[in-house]
């Protein structure tokens, strides 16, 4: 248990579907981030939110749309997704979004997402 | 941007020592992080080291850090069946306008021989 739990843990879509991924953190802490995992890439970031505001958009395609109401929750926004977006999607939270003394990044189990 | 290298995999016998090696670029990274990834799970953080640090020890692990050649290096003593994972290493970075990152390598897989 990290304290970052994610919704749901699996999800399957067909490509004309919208769905959306939620992430809730209870630790309190200021900055959340969305990462994806493919087979065949490394992680990679995509959307960092620092106290509610995006501060980082890791070029992202517009049909991926993240919100974030407030600190502890975060949605990313899932419409007309491609097969090659198949993919773990981890949510990750840390005490701020800025200068990294000792600023740890905790992250949640993910959520497994099949386009179809 | 970061590059961070990792080999893809690693077999001990369990009751051995593992060392787990990475190499990365950016020599501003101030913390760098070890995470492990079971099946099926997300990542759980595992320890990290402060760039002006040598070695950092916590209970089986041992963390190195060669700064001048940007050379870290993870050691589990008396590797157990438990320990089979990915692990992965993650230095961190600001890249400013409040956006604290980290940059993974691809993950060393360790696979624990009984």
């Amino acid at each position: 248990e990290t304290g970052v739990t994610q919704t749901p843990r699996h999800l399957v879509m067909g490509m004309t579907n919208k769905k959306s991924l939620k992430c809730e953190q209870h630790l309190g802490h200021n900055a959340m981030y969305w990462y994806k995992q493919s087979a065949k890439k490394p992680l990679e970031l995509m959307f960092v939110y620092n106290f509610k505001e995006q501060t980082e958009n890791n070029s992202v395609p517009s049909r991926f749309s993240p919100e974030c109401p407030n600190s502890s929750h975060l949605f990313l926004h899932l419409h007309t997704l491609q097969p090659e977006d198949s993919a773990l999607y981890l949510c990750a939270s840390s005490p701020f979004g800025g200068s990294d003394s000792g600023n740890t990044i905790y992250f949640g189990e993910g959520s497994w997402l099949t386009v179809v | 941007g970061e590059d961070v290298e990792q080999s893809l995999f690693l077999s001990v016998r369990e009751g051995d020592s593992s060392v787990i090696n990475c190499t990365y670029t950016d020599s501003s990274s101030t913390y760098l992080y070890w995470y492990k990834q079971e099946p099926g799970a997300g990542l759980q953080l595992l320890t990290y080291i402060f760039s002006n640090m040598d070695m950092k020890q916590d209970q089986r692990l041992t963390v190195l850090l060669n700064k001048k050649d940007k050379h870290l290096s993870l050691r589990i003593a008396d590797t157990q069946t438990g320990d089979s994972a990915i692990y992965f290493c993650a230095p961190g970075w600001d890249s400013g306008a409040g956006s604290y990152q980290l940059t993974f390598g691809k993950g060393t897989k360790l696979s624990v021989i009984p």
